[in-house]
């Protein structure tokens, strides 16, 4: 059973323009969400990060929005580049888990960027 | 600081094989994690050590175990190689506990024939 899902196998948006990428889970219990960025042939990297006491993050051109009530958060990035093409990857924690504590991750979206 | 580093790069193995790959994580960092990636089933989390004890387990067979050593590198094995077991494994490295940020290795590409 997928915690975390990203719906959207693959994304494209023009160079610019916005990019929306979305992801909701099921565990309630779910306080921090990350999201990662991968190129082909190397491991992801660290984006952006939200804990549930807020509904806003954003650092530069990347900004998280998390909707508690339905379960959801979102990555804009404003304005998309050519560079941002990557598989975006979500992911999500719950403090709760105490020492069982661990990342549950949703599938990816690849984003393509076109100029 | 050098990043995360997986070794090898590449790998082809046999069915029946068994395979050990190794993680140093970045330097300072004492808790290293375990990732499966393949094209349907993404990041699926095998186990994660920190101060060489086992802290967390995904649902893997025991045909696929690790350990950690007193600098923090880790390995992971897996035995009896099977074809489903072809994938992309990645290391991540954070400095406490795995859910906190984690900074990833390149990964070892696994192909079983």
């Amino acid at each position: 059973d997928q915690q975390v899902k990203q719906n959207s196998p693959s994304l494209s948006v023009q160079e610019g323009r916005i990019s929306i990428l979305n992801c909701d889970y099921t565990n309630s219990m779910f306080d921090y969400f990350l999201w990662y960025k991968k190129y082909p042939a190397e491991g992801p990297t660290f984006l952006i990060s939200i804990s549930s006491i807020k509904d806003k993050n954003e650092d530069g051109r990347f900004t998280v929005f998390l909707n508690k009530s339905a379960k959801h958060l979102s990555l804009h990035i404003v304005p998309s580049q050519p560079g941002d093409s990557a598989v975006y990857f979500c992911a999500a924690t719950s403090a709760y888990a105490g020492n069982n504590r661990k990342l549950i991750w949703g599938l990816g979206t690849s984003l393509a960027v076109n100029p | 600081k050098a990043g995360v580093t997986q070794t090898p790069r590449y790998l082809i193995k046999t069915r029946g094989q068994q395979v050990t790959l190794s993680c140093s994580p970045i330097s300072g960092h004492r808790s290293v994690s375990w990732y499966q990636q393949t094209p349907g089933q993404g990041l699926q989390f095998l186990f994660e050590y920190f101060s060489e004890t086992q802290r967390n387990k995904g649902n893997f067979p025991g045909r696929f175990s690790g350990r950690q050593f007193s600098n923090s590198r880790s390995e992971m094995n897996v035995s009896t190689l099977e074809l489903g077991d072809s994938a992309l494994y990645l290391c991540a490295s954070s400095f406490g506990r795995s859910a906190d940020t984690q900074y990833f290795g390149p990964g070892t590409r696994l192909t079983v024939l």
